[in-house]
């Protein structure tokens, strides 16, 4: 079993680019989300999803943007990046019935860089 | 606002000793995680603890659930080298199924 799966894993974008982070899980799990982890911190949610076709702001939510189109992907759009976005990204997913463990799947994690 | 607090957020100790970390909130959560990360990798469970007042221990590791599910505690029992890395609590919410962390307390274990 892949997981979860993070592309890229490193990315160097100018300041104003656009680019889209993609998480893909093989678990069939229906809960998704996108943080970000930045030196010294833990990790900040950005946005989340129960669902396909459905998706929430999170603590951080500003500056992204996310889609949820099919059950296993979860994507992580950036329209004009900044260089406050740069960060770890983690990408995770727990299935519905989380009470059992609580146990969140992790990515390995993007590390984007803006200049 | 960090609904989680964790304290402290350094602790450099020597190998052998006992220490306590702490995870705080206003909030009532469903269930408490608590994961460990290593450099460079995604953050990794250690424990999830769900009943108020449970306790939980794995090998030197105990943890903890506040009686109000509102704060979690860890301590370890003659810290070692490898317990070295960075200890982050993640709580839970029923009303938005959102999982939030705290900012984790970074832990060195001196030989």
């Amino acid at each position: 079993n892949a997981g979860v799966t993070q592309t890229p894993k490193f990315r160097v974008l100018k300041t104003g680019q656009s680019m889209t982070l993609l998480c893909a899980q093989d678990m069939n799990h229906e809960y998704m989300y996108w943080y970000r982890q930045d030196p010294g911190m833990g990790l900040r949610l950005i946005h989340y999803s129960v669902g396909e076709g459905t998706t929430a702001k999170g603590e951080v939510p500003d500056g992204y943007n996310v889609s949820r189109l099919k059950k296993q992907n979860f994507l992580l759009g950036l329209e004009s990046a900044a260089p406050s976005q740069t960060s770890v990204y983690f990408c995770a997913s727990i299935p519905r019935d989380r009470e059992n463990t609580g146990e969140l799947f992790f990515g390995e994690g993007s590390r984007l860089t803006v200049l | 606002t960090q609904l989680l607090e964790q304290s402290p957020q350094f602790l450099s100790i020597q190998e052998g000793e006992n220490l306590t970390v702490y995870c705080n909130s206003s909030s009532v959560f469903s269930s408490l995680q608590w994961y460990r990360q290593e450099p460079g990798e995604g953050p990794v469970l250690l424990v999830t603890v769900v009943t108020g007042g449970e306790v939980k221990k794995l090998k030197r590791l105990t943890f903890q659930f506040g009686d109000a599910r509102k704060d979690s505690s860890l301590h370890i029992t003659a810290a070692q080298p490898g317990d070295t890395g960075l200890y982050l609590c993640a709580g839970g919410m029923n009303r938005d199924d959102k999982i939030i962390f705290g900012k984790g307390t970074r832990l060195h274990i001196l030989p």
